[in-house]
């Protein structure tokens, strides 16, 4: 198995569930990022760990928990989620975190499609 | 603050050329990129091109980058159905953070 692999692809929860969701990379990658895509907004940077180490929290509400036990392995555990969280979130990974004469490429898993009732 | 705008929709025919295009406003960008989502799938790396670059070509597709108006194009040649997807604009800006557009979501009919 290559790439980045994303589960579950799916998953409905209501307000008051706990779940996570699951990112692996087998690219060798030391960086991983959560992105969240919304319909007809830009794609929002949720999250950033380089060398398990998270480097980047761009103001993401606590219901939102990130963890990165090792470099393959990106989790993002959801509790007492708003409707308005129902998103497309993507995981991604580029060799190292972004850096100056890095030409930041990412390499994106397929998602996962969440929707909160 | 940092921001990359373009329009949500294009349709084409197929044959034909299409032109996307993105607007940006941190001029300290120094890689600015095109990636494609397809149906049901991940963000994939079309194209990027070097900010001291001014166009950047690969087979069917042409990148246009206009620094003064921070204004980048994408073009394709000879569109296919195939080619039916969404395209994202980014930029690697200050703080090396790399700001994504909304994507504008291309139709290719017959």
């Amino acid at each position: 198995e290559t790439g980045v692999t994303q589960t579950p692809r799916h998953l409905v929860m209501g307000m008051t569930n706990k779940k996570s969701l699951k990112c692996e990379q087998h690219l060798g990658h030391n960086a991983m990022y959560w992105y969240k895509q919304s319909a007809k907004k830009p794609l929002e940077l949720m999250f950033v760990y380089n060398f398990k180490e998270q480097t980047e929290n761009n103001s993401v509400p606590s219901r939102f928990s990130p963890e990165c036990p090792n470099s393959s392995h990106l989790f993002l555990h959801l509790h007492t989620l708003q409707p308005e969280d129902s998103a497309l979130y993507l995981c991604a990974s580029s060799p190292e975190a972004l850096a100056g004469g890095h030409t930041g490429e990412l390499f994106f898993g397929e998602g996962s499609r969440l929707t909160v009732l | 603050g940092e921001d990359v705008e373009q329009s949500l929709f294009l349709s084409v025919r197929e044959g034909d050329s299409s032109v996307i295009n993105c607007t940006y406003t941190d001029s300290s960008s120094t890689y600015l990129y095109w990636y494609k989502q397809e149906p049901g799938a991940g963000l994939q790396l079309l194209t990027y091109i070097f900010s001291n670059m001014d166009m950047k070509q690969d087979q069917r597709l042409t990148v246009l980058l206009n620094k003064k108006d921070k204004h980048l194009s994408l073009r394709i040649a000879d569109t296919q159905t195939g080619d039916s997807a969404i395209y994202f604009c980014a930029e690697l800006g200050g703080y090396n953070k790399l700001i994504f557009g909304a994507g504008t979501r291309l139709a290719v009919h017959p």
